[in-house]
Formats: structure tokens, sequence, C-alpha cells
């Protein structure tokens, strides 16, 4: 059971590049949701998903798109790299948003130039 | 706004003392409430949870918290330290939406 996988683990862009980040669970949950880990700063919430088609932002949302097609796949796309997206990435997932702790990935380290 | 405190970016205790750290929240609902571990170069690792009944709760690795509604808090507990508690804990939580709302993180080293 490989829970909530990410690719790549590491990335360095050049400021505005875009890239995608992927994530995918095998676990069968509909709620899926990326942070990323700042300094600090703790996790902020970039973007959620409830299920399949559902999509919604979160704390920090502005540079990233996500989709949710399937429910095992919710990708993060950079739209154009900025510095101040330099970060590390995770990716959870859980059985529900509210009272079901959540499965992390190991994170994506990205650093834009 | 829901909102999580950790009022200590860092605590030290010595293997085999009782160690505690620190959340409060805001006062707004019932709360769900959550406490998660990182270790270096890892995700995070669910720990323990509390969403309603018992004010203590019991959670992964010998670890506990207690809910205390008047003062707002959610205090992580363990009686006996281990060298291998040594990492960065967080403490979340939920107002029942889709949003689970991270502390700023406690980093923990227990000296041996």
């Amino acid at each position: 059971n490989a829970g909530v996988t990410q690719t790549p683990k590491f990335q360095v862009l050049k400021t505005g590049q875009s890239m995608t980040l992927q994530c995918a669970q095998d676990m069968n949950h509909e709620y899926m949701s990326w942070y990323r880990q700042d300094p600090g700063m703790g996790l902020r919430l970039i973007h959620y998903s409830v299920g399949a088609g559902i999509t919604d932002q979160g704390e920090v949302p502005n540079g990233y798109n996500v989709s949710r097609s399937t429910t095992e796949d919710f990708p993060l796309r950079l739209l154009s790299a900025a510095p101040s997206q330099t970060s590390v990435y995770f990716c959870a997932s859980s059985y529900s948003a509210g009272n079901y702790g959540y499965t992390f990935g190991s994170g994506t380290r990205l650093t834009v130039v | 706004a829901q909102s999580v405190a950790q009022p200590e970016d860092q605590v030290k205790v010595a293997e085999g003392n009782p160690l505690t750290v620190k959340c409060t929240y805001s006062v707004s609902g019932n709360p769900y409430l959550f406490w998660y571990v990182q270790y270096p170069n890892r995700g995070l690792q669910f720990l323990l949870k509390y969403i309603t009944g018992d004010n203590l709760v019991k959670g992964s690795y010998g670890f506990e918290a207690e809910f205390n509604k008047s003062q707002t808090s959610f205090h992580l507990k363990k009686p006996s330290a281990l060298v291998s508690d040594s990492a960065l804990y967080f403490c979340a939580v939920n107002f029942g939406n889709e949003k689970l709302t991270f502390g700023t993180g406690t980093r923990l080293t227990i000296i041996p």
C-alpha cells in the first residue's frame, strides 16, 4: 500500500517557468489537499478537493492551479514560477476533511532561481 | 477565522523526563484538534485527534493530549521522553469545514 506518492522529490526552476507537481493516492480518499511549508510559518493550505471534479482555494492560492479529474490524482500546477514559491510542498489525503487524520506524502522541495 | 498557536518554537527535555508541547486555538464553535509529527526530510505523520468525548486522548508512540475547553488548549504530553521523540510537532485545528489549519510548529529536542 503506497499511500500518498509525490513526484518529483526535488526540482529547480527558473523564474517564469511552469511545472506540475504530481500527487497520487491509492486509499480511495475523497479529500485531497496541497500545503506549502516555509520556515517559521508552519503549513499553509494552497488548494483542496472534496472529490473528483470539485476543487477550492485555501489560504495561499495565488500562482497555483489544481484540477481533480480522478479520485486518485490531484496535481498542482505552477503557472509562472517566482522565487517566492521556493518552498517544500506537501500533498495530503483523507476520507473526509473534518474529523479524520490526514495521510501526507513525503514532499517536493522546489527551488525557484 | 480559525487559528491555532504554538507558543514555543523549541522545547528541550532530558531523556526519561515528562514532556509537554503546548497548543492553543481560537474560540469559535467546537473544534476538531490534531497533532502531527515530522521527522527530518519526511512528510507529517498523524499522532492523535480530539473530536468529542473524553478530554484525554491517547495516540501513537505513547503520546497523549488533553483537551481543555475553558483554556482553549490541546497540549501534547508524554510521561517519559525518548531520544527518538526528537522531531518537529504540529498542532492543527478544524472547525468542521474543509480546511485544516496548522500551527507554526514546535521543535522538540530530547537530550540523552
